[in-house]
């Protein structure tokens, strides 16, 4: 069936680089995708989200790059601090009025001080 | 303002046992839905419901059940355990303009 998928399980950085976490899909009708943020012990917490009538959005030190030639997407993390150590996933919102999530498989985000 | 309140958040069950997870969200959300989180995977949608008196299945539905007679619970019920349901069980409630908030999850050993 359709998936959302990750590139890379493991990324390491230190402390105050840019961190880039990548992001495919495989379903070319998917217009709205989500970036959660999963501590160790908790639940998936949002970040931030696109739809697909934009090619980039911005929060505060994040950015989300939506290519949807390639049916690719990518969180950047501005100036990675030891606190944004966690899972992060990309997910596919869709269902009728999009009321389900469809995840991929995570990407683990070490920083080290 | 709780959220989504998950409860119990550590079970353990014999195998064929069966027990009911509870989920409760108090932000009127329509959409309420039910995730399984397995290690090295990312979630799986088992059950979910658009409304009251409305639910449908997800990915993995074997095994749960699932009702939603008030737009505030969203109750699993495991019908008898078996040791593949063993996982960490995720509560998520939303709207059609707002993101989905997750419960803390529930951590269920089946032996």
């Amino acid at each position: 069936g359709e998936s959302v998928g990750l590139h890379l399980p493991t990324l390491s950085v230190q402390e105050g680089d840019n961190s880039i976490i990548n992001c495919a899909y495989s379903n070319s009708a998917s217009d709205y995708f989500i970036w959660y943020k999963q501590e160790s012990g908790k639940g998936p917490q949002f970040i931030i989200d696109i739809r697909s009538n934009m090619d980039k959005r911005q929060g505060q030190r994040v950015t989300v790059l939506l290519n949807k030639t390639v049916k690719h997407l990518s969180l950047q993390i501005a100036a990675t601090q030891p606190g944004d150590s966690a899972v992060y996933f990309c997910a596919e919102k869709g269902g009728s009025g999009y009321s389900t999530l469809t995840f991929g498989k995570g990407t683990m985000l070490l920083v080290s001080p | 303002n709780a959220g989504v309140t998950q409860t119990p958040k550590f079970q353990v069950l014999k195998t064929g046992q069966s027990m009911t997870l509870q989920c409760a969200q108090d932000m009127n959300h329509e959409y309420m839905s039910w995730y399984r989180q397995d290690p090295g995977m990312g979630l799986r949608l088992i059950h979910y419901s658009v409304g009251a008196g409305i639910t449908d299945q997800g990915e993995v539905p074997n095994g749960y059940n699932v009702s939603r007679s008030t737009t505030e619970d969203f109750p699993l019920r495991l019908l008898s355990a078996a040791p593949s349901q063993t996982s960490v069980y995720f509560c998520a409630s939303s709207s059609p303009r707002s993101e989905a908030f997750f419960g803390q999850g529930t951590r269920l050993t089946v032996v």
